[in-house]
């Protein structure tokens, strides 16, 4: 569904530690998925993805943990740094496999304050 | 990798007046763009789809004939805010692209309408 108009909740940690952001997603259908970030006054960039055939993907500092029984995504962010410290999306593709161009839904999303 | 460019970043506009924004597939051809709006501290809400020589298809709630859009070639989406009042004052977000070579997001543009 759509991601409606609530403040983003906080999840402050301590540089160094481990931060997980979580997500709820809204459509069983969904099958293609994507965390952003987001910094003050900018555009979304590219974290990690994950297709529905996977439960797990890892990148550089990342994993992306899917559950599709819960409809639940989450992003682990290893030694978090300073320069982590964003806005943080997930983002759920609707109508894959057609076209391969289905809209992106954006969950509601998370700031993340690291402290040094 | 793919690079979408947006223009303007900042705009202000008076009440009444129309404001368009632009966003351009620079290194690839894209027949489907997204429009995004995002108010402070919310989520980014899909306003609609693009499609190249056709219509756009709107989410529901967003007004048509206020936020027109116009995708005539494969690299270049345009946003018309019609009209514009304050309350439309946001920040719009474009993106391009899809599953397949990923979805890549413009730099917004700041609209302030006084």
């Amino acid at each position: 569904g759509e991601s409606v108009g609530l403040h983003l909740p906080t999840l402050s940690v301590q540089e160094g530690d481990n931060s997980i952001i979580n997500c709820a997603y809204s459509n069983s259908a969904s099958d293609y998925f994507i965390w952003y970030k987001q910094e003050s006054g900018k555009g979304p960039q590219f974290i990690i993805d994950i297709r529905s055939n996977m439960d797990k993907r890892q990148g550089q500092r990342v994993t992306v943990l899917l559950n599709k029984t819960v409809k639940h995504l989450s992003l682990q962010i290893a030694a978090t740094q300073p320069g982590d410290s964003a806005v943080y999306f997930c983002a759920e593709n609707i109508d894959y496999g057609s076209s391969n161009t289905g809209k992106l839904i954006f969950g509601q999303g998370t700031t993340l304050q690291v402290k040094p | 990798g793919a690079v979408v460019s947006q223009h303007p970043s900042r705009v202000i506009c008076k009440s009444g007046t129309s404001v368009k924004i632009e966003c351009r597939s620079l290194d690839f051809q894209a027949t489907t763009m997204f429009w995004y709006r995002q108010f402070p501290k919310q989520s980014l809400m899909l306003m609609a789809t693009s499609n190249e020589g056709s219509k756009a298809t709107y989410e529901q709630g967003v007004e048509k004939d206020k936020f027109l859009i116009n995708h005539a070639s494969l690299t270049l989406s345009t946003l018309t805010v019609t009209s514009a009042h304050p309350e439309d004052s946001s920040f719009y977000i474009c993106s391009a692209g899809g599953v397949r070579y990923g979805y890549t997001f413009g730099s917004g543009t700041r609209l302030t309408v006084v």
